[in-house]
């Protein structure tokens, strides 16, 4: 099975401007969750989505939102970009196993902002 | 709340030296416990899990139990090579959520 993937590799862009990134889960996995990682904060959850529904979200600005299409690829969506908002996005996936949240990581989106 | 507290690093060894990271959990229910490593450039890799109290996970000689009496969940390996220098993320689960907590990452270097 493919893992999971997430374009682009990298990124650049400017304050103020917005950023898309895309993450396709593996085959059959329905939940899709994303974490910012930076130096300072670590590891962070920002949301997750499973069948299109937003179930989980954690304490980031609403600049910060995403999606989850019927083939349960997700986007993410950051508006009007901070320097802070620098890091490594990263998305996984996972099956719904009862009280198991094994996740499995893609190789994640690096975002510099300028 | 549901933290997880990682020992600080970085950590340096020596070849096939023996290899304890240590972790720690808040005792809010019982939750799955987890090791992911990351190497340099790359995303986080599932390395060994637990999911209840006295498990054992497993995987490439690493070892950790769940101790739920001191709600700790450390990693161990008997002989480390250079391949394993790395950073490696203790996590817990959120019970009812696909979502995962992490520690703050131990930096791992193995000189020859």
């Amino acid at each position: 099975k493919a893992g999971v993937t997430q374009t682009p590799r990298y990124l650049i862009k400017t304050r103020g401007q917005q950023v898309t990134l895309s993450c396709s889960p593996i085959s059959g996995h329905r939940s899709v969750s994303w974490y910012q990682q930076t130096p300072g904060q670590g590891l962070q959850f920002l949301f997750e989505y499973f069948s299109e529904t937003q179930r989980n979200k954690g304490n980031f600005p609403g600049r910060f939102s995403g999606r989850q299409f019927s083939n349960s690829r997700s986007e993410m969506n950051v508006s009007t970009l901070e320097l802070g908002d620098s890091a490594l996005y990263l998305c996984a996936s996972s099956l719904e196993l009862a009280g198991v949240n094994e996740q499995f990581f893609g190789p994640g989106t690096r975002l510099t902002v300028l | 709340g549901n933290s997880v507290t990682q020992m600080e690093g970085p950590v340096t060894l020596s070849e096939e030296a023996f290899l304890t990271i240590n972790c720690t959990y808040t005792a809010t229910g019982y939750p799955s416990l987890f090791w992911y490593v990351q190497y340099p450039g790359e995303g986080l890799q599932l390395l060994l899990k637990a999911t209840k109290a006295d498990d054992k996970g497993s995987n490439k000689g690493f070892e950790a139990t769940y101790r739920k009496e001191t709600t700790s969940f450390h990693l161990e390996k008997g002989s480390v090579q250079v391949s394993d220098s790395a950073v490696y993320f203790c996590a817990r689960g959120i019970q009812g959520a696909q979502k995962l907590v992490f520690g703050q990452g131990t930096r791992l270097t193995i000189n020859p």
